[in-house]
C-alpha cells in the first residue's frame, strides 16, 4: 500500500537535546512538507521541499532543520534553539505539479513532548 | 500576512440533517480554497477545492461555495454521518507549494 510513514507515534525529549523526527513516502511524490499542530490551532508550516536536495523555510522555520537527500525521505530536526518544541508534528507529501499542492497526502503525525 | 479563520470552534448536528461549515479569509488574491478533515489523532485529509473563479463546486455528499465579495468560503455536507465526525479545516493557497491553514471547526454528529 501506497502512504506516508512517521516514526516514531510518540517521542518524549530532554530540554537542550536535538531531536530527529522520521517522515517516509513511497508514493512517488516530489513535494513534501513539514507542519507543526498545537492544540486548537491550525497547521502552520516550517520547511517545505519541491524537489530532492531543494527545500525552502515555512511560516516558522527557526529551531528546526531537515534535508532532502532522497525523492523518498524528509526527515526533521527539532534542535536545541526551538523555544516551544512540544507539539504535533504532520508530514505531508503532494505529486508537486502547479496544482497538486492543493491536495496534501498527510503521515499519521509525531507527538513531541519536552520534559 | 494571509489569514484565514472558521466562525465557529464547535459546531453540534443531529444525524442525518445537512451541516454547514463556514470559514472567513483576508487575501482576495488567493488562488485556490481547500477543504480538509482531520479525525482524532490522524493526520489531515484532503476532501475538495476550489478555484478562485468559481461560486460553488460538487463533491460526494459535499459542496463548497465560495463568496469572493465577501471573502466567505463555506462547506456543506448532505446527510451528515457518524463518520463526519471530525475536525474541518479551511485552507488558502495563492503561491506555489504554498498552502495557509485556518484553526479548525470541531463537528459533533448526535445520533
Amino acid at each position: 500500500d501506497g502512504g506516508i510513514t512517521q516514526s516514531p507515534k510518540y517521542l518524549f525529549r530532554k530540554e537542550g537535546q536535538n531531536v530527529t523526527l522520521s517522515c517516509e513516502q513511497n508514493l512517488n511524490h516530489d513535494a513534501m512538507y513539514w507542519y507543526r499542530q498545537d492544540p486548537g490551532q491550525g497547521l502552520r508550516l516550517i520547511y517545505y521541499s519541491q524537489i530532492v536536495n531543494d527545500f525552502q523555510k515555512g511560516d516558522i522555520a527557526e529551531g528546526y532543520s531537515v534535508s532532502r537527500e532522497k525523492k523518498e525521505s524528509f526527515p526533521l530536526t527539532v534542535t536545541s534553539a526551538q523555544k516551544n518544541p512540544t507539539a504535533f508534528y504532520l508530514c505531508a507529501s503532494s505529486i508537486g505539479s502547479r496544482r497538486s499542492y492543493n491536495e496534501q497526502f498527510f503521515g499519521p503525525g509525531t507527538r513531541l513532548t519536552v520534559l | 500576512g494571509e489569514s484565514v479563520g472558521l466562525h465557529l470552534p464547535t459546531l453540534s448536528v443531529q444525524e442525518g440533517d445537512n451541516s454547514i461549515i463556514n470559514c472567513a479569509y483576508s487575501n482576495s488574491a488567493s488562488d485556490y480554497f481547500i477543504w480538509y478533515k482531520q479525525e482524532s489523532g490522524k493526520g489531515p485529509q484532503f476532501i475538495i477545492d476550489i478555484r478562485s473563479n468559481m461560486d460553488k463546486r460538487q463533491g460526494q455528499r459535499v459542496t463548497v461555495l465560495l463568496n469572493k465579495t465577501v471573502k466567505h468560503l463555506s462547506l456543506q455536507i448532505a446527510a451528515t454521518q457518524p463518520g463526519d465526525s471530525a475536525v474541518y479545516f479551511c485552507a488558502v493557497s495563492g503561491g506555489y507549494q504554498k498552502v495557509t491553514f485556518g484553526t479548525g471547526t470541531k463537528l459533533q454528529v448526535i445520533p
